[in-house]
């Protein structure tokens, strides 16, 4: 059995531009989370996807998009990129929508300069 | 809407000396509670988890948990700390009620973890 793993572990980017981190589920998984977390504080719920749509988003703008594919893997998509996206991006897969026990990634580290 | 909070930033002990790390949830309906831990620069590791039934219990390294609904408290235990131990813990609590048809975890602030030798 597979774990979740994420690409790249780091990434600098500059004010302005966009980001794309993928996220490969754990073996069995049909739901991935992504969640934010800053330095110094605890993740936060940016949303959900299931069946390849989104299916719920917390309290982030839209230039934070998402995928999710067939085979249940994921990206996650910023654009415009600001100073406060720097942050640990990680990624969560459950077995089912609403089971709320997830399995987390090792995170992508994102720099903004 | 809920919320998590973990009173202590940072907590030190010795090698061997007991812990408890505390988390207070805000939730309207019996919650899932979690605990993750979360070595420097890394993902998160799930300890233990609380869905229903015992409210006492046991997770990996040694670790344990108590669900006191009256209190609203889901404390984290171990009788004696490593230094491997050293680290950041997180509580959570996920949620899917009130007509999501999503789950997703609130966390808290996190505690971090320093084992003096």
């Amino acid at each position: 059995e597979t774990g979740v793993t994420q690409s790249p572990t780091h990434l600098i980017k500059t004010r302005g531009q966009q980001v794309t981190l993928r996220c490969s589920s754990q073996s069995g998984h049909n739901t991935v989370s992504w969640y934010q977390q800053a330095l110094g504080q605890g993740p936060q719920f940016i949303f959900q996807y299931y069946r390849e749509e989104e299916n719920g988003r917390g309290n982030f703008p839209p230039r934070f998009s998402g995928l999710q594919f067939p085979n249940y893997s994921s990206e996650l998509n910023v654009n415009a990129l600001e100073l406060d996206d720097s942050a640990l991006y990680l990624c969560a897969s459950s077995l089912t929508r609403i089971n709320t026990e997830a399995f987390f990634g090792q995170g992508t580290r994102l720099t903004v300069v | 809407a809920q919320s998590v909070t973990q009173p202590d930033i940072h907590i030190t002990v010795s090698e061997g000396a007991s812990l408890e790390l505390r988390c207070n949830y805000s939730y309207g309906a019996t919650p899932y509670l979690f605990w993750y831990v979360q070595s420097p620069g890394q993902g998160l590791q799930l300890l233990l988890k609380y869905f229903s039934g015992d409210t006492l219990v046991q997770g990996i390294k040694g670790f344990e948990a108590e669900f006191k609904r009256s209190q609203s408290s889901f404390n984290l235990r171990k009788p004696s700390v490593h230094w491997s131990d050293a680290a950041e813990y997180f509580c959570a609590v996920g949620t899917n009620a009130g007509g999501t048809s999503y789950g997703k975890l609130t966390f808290g602030q996190g505690t971090i973890l320093t084992v003096h030798p």
